[in-house]
């Protein structure tokens, strides 16, 4: 049963233009989301978070948006640029620490 | 402090053999995490310690598999008998106590081939 879900393996998007990245997930526990990128042949790494508590969260170009009732968040990249392409994972957790369940991954292009 | 480090990077195997793979975590980071990830999946759960304690392991985590932390230090994640179903991406990872919304801190992975 996958509780985490990205329902869109790849995605291009052109320079300057916004990138949105979905995510939903099935388990209601849930109490943060994490997004991670990933280039080839590194680890994941950490980009931006959301607690169940917000419905948005920014960091420059990067917003994160929760909708709770409808088990959904997304990730905004504007405006996108060549150094964003990359695999995108959603990650989440309950509040008490439990292991991170990652999704499948998306794998955003930037074109130039 | 140099981020996670993994050992090695890469690992060609025979069927059968048993290999090891080494993760130094974050110094201060007292969870330390072991995921795997085959192509066209996110990363999978196996197992991750609190300082020297194992606290939880998925049912992904056969038992040729193997993890240890002694000391709460590194970390060592041990594959028995390998088989080619267990070629994949070795991922490790560390993260303080209370890790809030920071999540985890993650390795370059150790990247596992059975023949």
């Amino acid at each position: 049963d996958q509780q985490v879900k990205q329902n869109s393996p790849s995605l291009s998007v052109q320079e300057g233009r916004i990138s949105i990245l979905n995510c939903d997930y099935t388990n209601s526990m849930f109490d943060y989301f994490l997004w991670y990128k990933k280039y080839p042949a590194e680890g994941p790494t950490f980009l931006i978070s959301i607690s169940s508590i917000k419905d948005k969260n920014e960091d420059g170009r990067f917003t994160v948006f929760l909708n709770k009732s409808a088990k959904h968040l997304s990730l905004h990249i504007v405006p996108s640029q060549p150094g964003d392409s990359a695999v995108y994972f959603c990650a989440a957790r309950t509040s008490g620490n439990t292991p991170l369940v990652f999704g499948k991954g998306t794998r955003l292009s930037v074109i130039a | 402090d140099t981020g996670v480090s993994q050992d090695p990077r890469h690992k060609i195997t025979k069927r059968g053999q048993n290999v090891t793979f080494r993760c130094d975590p974050i110094s201060e980071h007292n969870r330390l995490y072991w995921y795997r990830q085959t192509l066209g999946q996110g990363p999978e759960f196996l197992t991750y310690f609190q300082n020297e304690a194992q606290l939880e392991k998925s049912r992904l985590l056969s038992d040729r598999f193997s993890a240890e932390r002694p000391k709460g230090s590194f970390s060592t994640l041990e594959i028995q008998r390998t088989e080619q179903g267990d070629s994949a991406m070795y991922l490790c990872a560390s993260s303080p106590h209370g890790q809030g919304v920071y999540g985890y801190t993650f390795g370059s992975g150790t990247r596992l081939t059975v023949v």
